[in-house]
């Protein structure tokens, strides 16, 4: 079990928009704590895609964006690419567990 | 730009030691940043293994820091991670990272591109 919570899959169909979700509690994102996004491929290593709640690394599309409020954050994707097609984890800290890095699960978004 | 490359062994039986090593080019391990293990089993999500900075301080993801040591070697501008004792459930794909941030907000910007591990007799 992830400390941060995310839906297994999403799915969109090319332009549209779709956000993923990533739920945390008291200790981490509900305290304030910073939450940041990846991007991974199948057999390749995640890329940093957000970080600081809402920056984008240079080079990443400003489709890509992503907001935080309370216990939860979320990363919203627009105007659906096929490249897209990837698994999104989001990450932050967390104080509970002395100080740990801790992951969401990892969503999978299928590109319809 | 910093480059990261993790080395192996990529089989090893149970209870046995784990060592890996990454190898940092294009910048160096006495930055300001912290350098991390992080690993990913197959079919399912990252787990953060620990941190270390180049003075030697480390953190530990509390479920692994009895058997875990993470190590920094400068004059090889690389860190070593060793895991004891290990099992099947150790079995996985490990990154290292680099880490940047505030303590409370470090996000991992650059990575390796990542070893195999398998444990089996």
């Amino acid at each position: 079990q992830s400390v941060l919570t995310q839906p297994p899959s999403v799915s969109g169909a090319p332009g549209q928009r779709v956000t993923i979700s990533c739920t945390g509690s008291g200790s981490n994102i509900g305290a304030g704590y910073e939450v940041h996004w990846y991007q991974q491929f199948p057999g390749t290593a995640p890329k940093l895609l957000i970080y600081d709640n809402n920056n984008r690394p240079s080079g990443v599309p400003d489709r890509f964006s992503a907001s935080k409020s309370g216990t939860s954050a979320s990363l919203a994707i627009t105007g659906l690419q096929a490249e897209d097609e990837a698994d999104y984890y989001c990450q932050s800290y967390d104080s509970s567990l002395s100080g740990s890095r801790v992951f969401g699960g990892g969503t999978k978004l299928t590109i319809l | 730009q910093v480059q990261l490359q993790e080395s192996g062994p990529g089989l090893l039986k149970p209870s046995g030691t784990l060592s890996l090593t990454c190898a940092v080019s294009g910048g160096s391990i006495s930055s300001t940043d912290w350098w991390s293990w992080v690993r990913q089993t197959p079919g399912k999500g990252l787990e953060w293994l620990g941190e270390i900075y180049h003075s030697g301080s480390t953190k530990y993801n509390p479920s692994l820091q009895s058997r875990l040591t993470i190590s920094v070697d400068k004059s090889k501008n690389q860190f070593s991670l060793m895991l004891i004792s290990v099992t099947a459930a150790d079995t996985a794909m490990y990154y290292c990272a680099k880490n940047t941030g505030r303590p409370s907000a470090r996000f991992f910007d650059i990575w390796g591109p990542g070893t195999m591990v398998t444990v089996s007799s």
